[in-house]
Protein backbone atom coordinates (compact mmCIF):
# COMPACT_ATOMS: atom_id res chain seq x y z
CA UNK A 1 0.00 0.00 0.00
CA UNK A 2 1.18 3.79 -0.43
CA UNK A 3 -0.57 5.88 1.74
CA UNK A 4 0.78 9.70 3.21
CA UNK A 5 -0.26 11.16 6.38
CA UNK A 6 -0.24 14.89 7.67
CA UNK A 7 -1.68 14.53 11.05
CA UNK A 8 -1.72 18.41 11.34
CA UNK A 9 -4.85 19.93 9.66
CA UNK A 10 -4.40 23.05 10.42
CA UNK A 11 -1.57 24.96 11.82
CA UNK A 12 -0.59 29.08 12.37
CA UNK A 13 2.41 30.89 12.13
CA UNK A 14 3.21 34.67 13.25
CA UNK A 15 4.75 36.45 10.38
CA UNK A 16 9.09 35.69 10.38
CA UNK A 17 8.62 33.00 12.31
CA UNK A 18 9.45 29.64 11.19
CA UNK A 19 7.09 26.44 10.96
CA UNK A 20 7.12 22.67 10.37
CA UNK A 21 4.29 21.07 8.72
CA UNK A 22 4.93 17.48 9.24
CA UNK A 23 4.62 14.47 6.97
CA UNK A 24 4.90 10.35 6.90
CA UNK A 25 4.14 7.99 4.16
CA UNK A 26 4.04 4.21 3.96
CA UNK A 27 5.60 2.30 0.88
CA UNK A 28 7.45 -0.69 0.30
CA UNK A 29 9.79 0.45 -2.33
CA UNK A 30 13.25 1.64 -2.13
CA UNK A 31 12.97 4.01 -4.72
CA UNK A 32 10.59 7.46 -4.96
CA UNK A 33 9.64 10.69 -4.82
CA UNK A 34 8.15 12.96 -2.08
CA UNK A 35 6.56 16.93 -2.97
CA UNK A 36 5.49 19.44 -1.12
CA UNK A 37 2.82 21.34 -3.30
CA UNK A 38 0.89 24.86 -2.04
CA UNK A 39 -2.76 25.56 -2.38
CA UNK A 40 -3.81 29.01 -2.00
CA UNK A 41 -6.70 30.08 -1.53
CA UNK A 42 -6.87 31.01 -5.73
CA UNK A 43 -6.80 27.00 -6.40
CA UNK A 44 -3.55 27.00 -8.05
CA UNK A 45 -1.70 23.84 -7.48
CA UNK A 46 2.31 24.83 -6.88
CA UNK A 47 4.88 22.80 -6.43
CA UNK A 48 7.12 24.03 -3.48
CA UNK A 49 9.88 21.62 -3.31
CA UNK A 50 10.39 17.50 -4.73
CA UNK A 51 13.16 15.01 -2.99
CA UNK A 52 14.43 11.81 -4.63
CA UNK A 53 14.38 8.94 -1.95
CA UNK A 54 17.71 7.78 -3.21
CA UNK A 55 19.42 11.43 -2.14
CA UNK A 56 20.20 11.37 1.29
CA UNK A 57 20.89 15.07 0.92
CA UNK A 58 18.17 17.30 2.05
CA UNK A 59 16.28 19.75 -0.59
CA UNK A 60 15.79 23.14 0.06
CA UNK A 61 14.55 26.03 -2.08
CA UNK A 62 14.81 29.05 -0.66
CA UNK A 63 13.02 29.73 2.71
CA UNK A 64 11.91 26.08 2.51
CA UNK A 65 13.90 22.86 3.72
CA UNK A 66 12.69 19.70 4.14
CA UNK A 67 13.55 17.30 6.75
CA UNK A 68 13.91 13.72 4.96
CA UNK A 69 14.11 10.53 7.43
CA UNK A 70 13.80 7.62 4.95
CA UNK A 71 14.34 4.70 7.15
CA UNK A 72 11.47 6.78 9.96
CA UNK A 73 8.95 7.74 6.70
CA UNK A 74 9.19 10.95 7.36
CA UNK A 75 9.06 14.16 5.30
CA UNK A 76 8.84 17.65 7.05
CA UNK A 77 8.55 20.80 5.56
CA UNK A 78 10.12 23.72 7.03
CA UNK A 79 8.50 27.42 5.99
CA UNK A 80 11.85 29.82 7.42
CA UNK A 81 10.76 33.76 7.71
CA UNK A 82 6.98 33.06 7.15
CA UNK A 83 5.18 35.66 4.59
CA UNK A 84 1.55 36.35 4.41
CA UNK A 85 1.82 34.66 1.06
CA UNK A 86 2.43 31.48 2.70
CA UNK A 87 -0.91 31.10 3.68
CA UNK A 88 -2.46 28.26 1.50
CA UNK A 89 -3.02 24.41 2.31
CA UNK A 90 -0.18 21.96 1.98
CA UNK A 91 0.35 18.77 0.88
CA UNK A 92 2.62 16.27 0.71
CA UNK A 93 2.82 13.52 -1.84
CA UNK A 94 4.38 10.39 -2.68
CA UNK A 95 4.97 8.59 -5.88
CA UNK A 96 6.33 5.61 -7.03
CA UNK A 97 8.21 4.50 -10.05
CA UNK A 98 5.11 3.72 -12.63
CA UNK A 99 2.62 4.54 -9.83
CA UNK A 100 0.07 7.32 -9.13
CA UNK A 101 0.77 10.05 -7.22
CA UNK A 102 -0.51 10.21 -3.54
CA UNK A 103 -1.48 12.86 -1.55
CA UNK A 104 -1.84 13.76 2.06
CA UNK A 105 -5.09 15.33 3.00
CA UNK A 106 -3.26 18.49 3.63
CA UNK A 107 -2.47 21.13 6.21
CA UNK A 108 -4.12 24.67 6.17
CA UNK A 109 -1.49 26.75 7.27
CA UNK A 110 -2.44 30.72 7.85
CA UNK A 111 0.47 33.03 8.27
CA UNK A 112 -0.70 35.97 10.72
CA UNK A 113 0.51 39.30 10.49
CA UNK B 1 6.28 28.78 -21.25
CA UNK B 2 2.41 29.14 -20.62
CA UNK B 3 1.42 26.65 -17.77
CA UNK B 4 -1.21 24.28 -17.84
CA UNK B 5 -4.60 25.36 -19.22
CA UNK B 6 -8.31 23.79 -18.30
CA UNK B 7 -11.15 25.08 -19.45
CA UNK B 8 -13.88 25.47 -18.49
CA UNK B 9 -12.78 27.45 -15.08
CA UNK B 10 -16.65 26.57 -13.61
CA UNK B 11 -19.55 24.67 -14.69
CA UNK B 12 -22.84 23.61 -13.80
CA UNK B 13 -24.91 20.29 -14.89
CA UNK B 14 -27.73 18.54 -13.36
CA UNK B 15 -27.96 14.98 -12.60
CA UNK B 16 -27.98 12.13 -15.53
CA UNK B 17 -26.03 14.48 -17.43
CA UNK B 18 -22.99 14.17 -18.89
CA UNK B 19 -19.57 16.73 -19.14
CA UNK B 20 -16.42 17.02 -21.12
CA UNK B 21 -13.59 19.09 -19.70
CA UNK B 22 -10.26 19.90 -21.28
CA UNK B 23 -6.34 20.03 -20.25
CA UNK B 24 -3.60 21.96 -22.19
CA UNK B 25 -0.32 20.50 -20.73
CA UNK B 26 2.48 22.47 -20.65
CA UNK B 27 4.36 23.06 -24.20
CA UNK B 28 6.61 20.09 -24.48
CA UNK B 29 4.95 17.84 -21.99
CA UNK B 30 4.05 14.50 -23.33
CA UNK B 31 2.25 13.55 -19.94
CA UNK B 32 -1.33 14.68 -18.61
CA UNK B 33 -2.30 13.25 -15.00
CA UNK B 34 -6.19 13.61 -13.64
CA UNK B 35 -7.12 14.12 -10.10
CA UNK B 36 -10.34 14.81 -7.92
CA UNK B 37 -10.60 17.00 -4.78
CA UNK B 38 -12.87 17.13 -2.86
CA UNK B 39 -13.45 18.25 0.58
CA UNK B 40 -14.50 14.86 1.82
CA UNK B 41 -12.37 12.54 0.03
CA UNK B 42 -9.18 15.10 -0.73
CA UNK B 43 -7.10 14.52 -3.71
CA UNK B 44 -7.64 11.69 -5.67
CA UNK B 45 -6.13 10.02 -9.09
CA UNK B 46 -7.98 9.75 -11.90
CA UNK B 47 -5.87 8.92 -14.73
CA UNK B 48 -2.77 9.83 -16.41
CA UNK B 49 -1.98 9.29 -20.06
CA UNK B 50 0.92 9.38 -22.00
CA UNK B 51 2.02 9.40 -25.70
CA UNK B 52 -1.60 9.38 -25.87
CA UNK B 53 -1.66 5.95 -24.17
CA UNK B 54 -3.45 5.34 -20.71
CA UNK B 55 -0.59 4.74 -18.54
CA UNK B 56 -2.31 4.42 -14.71
CA UNK B 57 -5.64 4.29 -13.78
CA UNK B 58 -7.17 5.02 -10.21
CA UNK B 59 -10.00 3.76 -8.48
CA UNK B 60 -12.91 5.29 -10.16
CA UNK B 61 -15.59 3.96 -12.04
CA UNK B 62 -16.42 3.43 -15.64
CA UNK B 63 -18.45 6.50 -16.02
CA UNK B 64 -15.20 8.24 -15.20
CA UNK B 65 -13.32 8.05 -18.52
CA UNK B 66 -10.45 10.13 -20.56
CA UNK B 67 -8.47 10.28 -23.48
CA UNK B 68 -5.55 12.20 -25.18
CA UNK B 69 -4.42 13.61 -28.63
CA UNK B 70 -1.84 13.71 -30.55
CA UNK B 71 -0.46 17.31 -29.46
CA UNK B 72 -1.12 16.04 -25.56
CA UNK B 73 -4.24 18.25 -24.70
CA UNK B 74 -6.38 15.49 -22.87
CA UNK B 75 -9.78 15.54 -22.15
CA UNK B 76 -11.94 13.92 -19.44
CA UNK B 77 -15.41 12.63 -19.47
CA UNK B 78 -17.99 11.98 -16.98
CA UNK B 79 -21.09 10.30 -18.41
CA UNK B 80 -24.23 9.81 -16.03
CA UNK B 81 -23.68 12.65 -13.39
CA UNK B 82 -23.91 11.89 -10.06
CA UNK B 83 -24.10 14.86 -7.01
CA UNK B 84 -21.50 13.38 -5.54
CA UNK B 85 -19.27 14.06 -8.87
CA UNK B 86 -19.23 17.71 -7.32
CA UNK B 87 -15.72 18.21 -7.39
CA UNK B 88 -12.65 20.64 -8.92
CA UNK B 89 -11.21 18.55 -11.21
CA UNK B 90 -7.34 19.44 -11.81
CA UNK B 91 -5.07 18.44 -14.66
CA UNK B 92 -1.16 18.28 -14.40
CA UNK B 93 1.45 17.90 -16.84
CA UNK B 94 4.98 16.82 -16.65
CA UNK B 95 8.01 16.41 -19.01
CA UNK B 96 9.34 13.32 -18.96
CA UNK B 97 8.97 9.67 -19.71
CA UNK B 98 9.14 8.54 -16.74
CA UNK B 99 6.79 8.73 -14.32
CA UNK B 100 8.22 10.33 -11.48
CA UNK B 101 8.99 13.68 -13.45
CA UNK B 102 7.35 16.70 -11.67
CA UNK B 103 3.98 17.59 -12.14
CA UNK B 104 2.34 21.34 -13.02
CA UNK B 105 -1.03 21.81 -12.03
CA UNK B 106 -3.67 23.61 -13.94
CA UNK B 107 -6.28 26.06 -12.07
CA UNK B 108 -8.72 23.21 -12.11
CA UNK B 109 -12.54 23.16 -13.15
CA UNK B 110 -15.14 23.62 -10.55
CA UNK B 111 -18.03 21.51 -11.47
CA UNK B 112 -21.50 21.14 -9.66
CA UNK B 113 -23.64 18.85 -10.63
CA UNK B 114 -27.32 19.98 -9.33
Amino acid sequence: AQTVTQSQPEMSVQEAETVTLSCTYDTSENNYYLFWYKQPPSRQMILVIRQEAYKQQNATENRFSVNFQKAAKSFSLKISDSQLGDTAMYFCALRRINNDMRFGAGTRLTVKP
Amino acid sequence: KAGVTQTPRYLIKTRGQQVTLSCSPISGHRSVSWYQQTPGQGLQFLFEYFSETQRNKGNFPGRFSGRQFSNSRSEMNVSTLELGDSALYLCASSDGDTTTDTQYFGPGTRLTVL
